[in-house]
């Protein structure tokens, strides 16, 4: 099975901040590659697909990039409603696999 | 307007069976694969098991496969999954999501690009 790994596990940030989370998978996934993000209590949303495609409806302050194995998810500019938890998933091959997850909190 | 309802959790004994339901509406259910994806309490989020739109073709995570199976009525726009021989590692919210595309192709799946808000299974004595 493929593994993903994200770094950091956490980090704590202010408003108008650059965040970078990245996500690396134990083998080749081309661009199949999404990001998501879960506020506590709420399902996950969609924010990119194809490792750099903007879901409808998402602010174009996220952006991902990377192919194969390693990716990117950059805020460009943090916003109170983004503290949250976000999550990387691959879906090559027949079976999908999410990272651990990052948490970004209010410093 | 896409909605996803997921029913059928509960407190269940450990060996016992449990069948949850998610209720799909405001799209063409039949063209459009469908998943289930778990939270246990505090943790990140697994991938259970997904069923193409049309042709019935599923697929189990490893932790799952052979007690779990995941179902669909597209004719009541209704997805199961039937959980068997359960066990305290399957106390999660259970999620239902639409993937993006019926099918998966030879070379890659889909994401999910639509959640339900989830039903929470517990298993203890």
């Amino acid at each position: 099975a493929i593994r993903m790994t994200q770094s950091p596990s956490s980090l704590s940030a202010t408003t108008g901040d650059r965040v970078t989370i990245t996500c690396r998978a134990s083998q080749g996934i081309s661009s199949y590659l999404a990001w998501y993000q879960q506020k506590p209590g709420k399902a996950p949303k969609l924010l990119i697909y194809a490792a750099s495609i903007l879901q409808s409806g998402v602010p174009s302050r996220f952006s991902g990039s990377g192919s194969g194995t390693d990716f990117t998810l950059t805020i460009s500019c943090l916003q109170s409603e983004d503290f949250a938890t976000y999550y990387c998933q691959q879906y090559s091959g027949y079976s999908w696999t999410f990272g651990q997850g990052t948490k970004v909190e209010i410093k | 307007e896409v909605q996803l309802l997921e029913s059928g959790g509960g407190l269940v004994q450990p060996g016992y069976s449990l069948r949850l339901s998610c209720a799909a509406s405001g799209f063409t259910f039949s063209r459009y694969a469908m998943s289930w994806v778990r939270q246990a309490p505090g943790k990140g989020l697994e991938w259970v098991s997904s069923i193409s739109g049309s042709d019935g073709t599923t697929y189990y995570a490893d932790s799952v496969k052979g007690r779990f199976t995941i179902s669909r009525d597209n004719s009541k726009n209704t997805l199961s999954l039937q959980m068997n021989s359960l066990g305290g590692d399957d106390t999660a919210v259970y999620y239902c999501a639409r993937g993006f595309s019926e099918f998966c192709s030879t070379t890659s799946c889909y994401p999910f690009d639509y959640w339900g808000r989830g039903t929470l299974v517990t298993v203890s004595s």
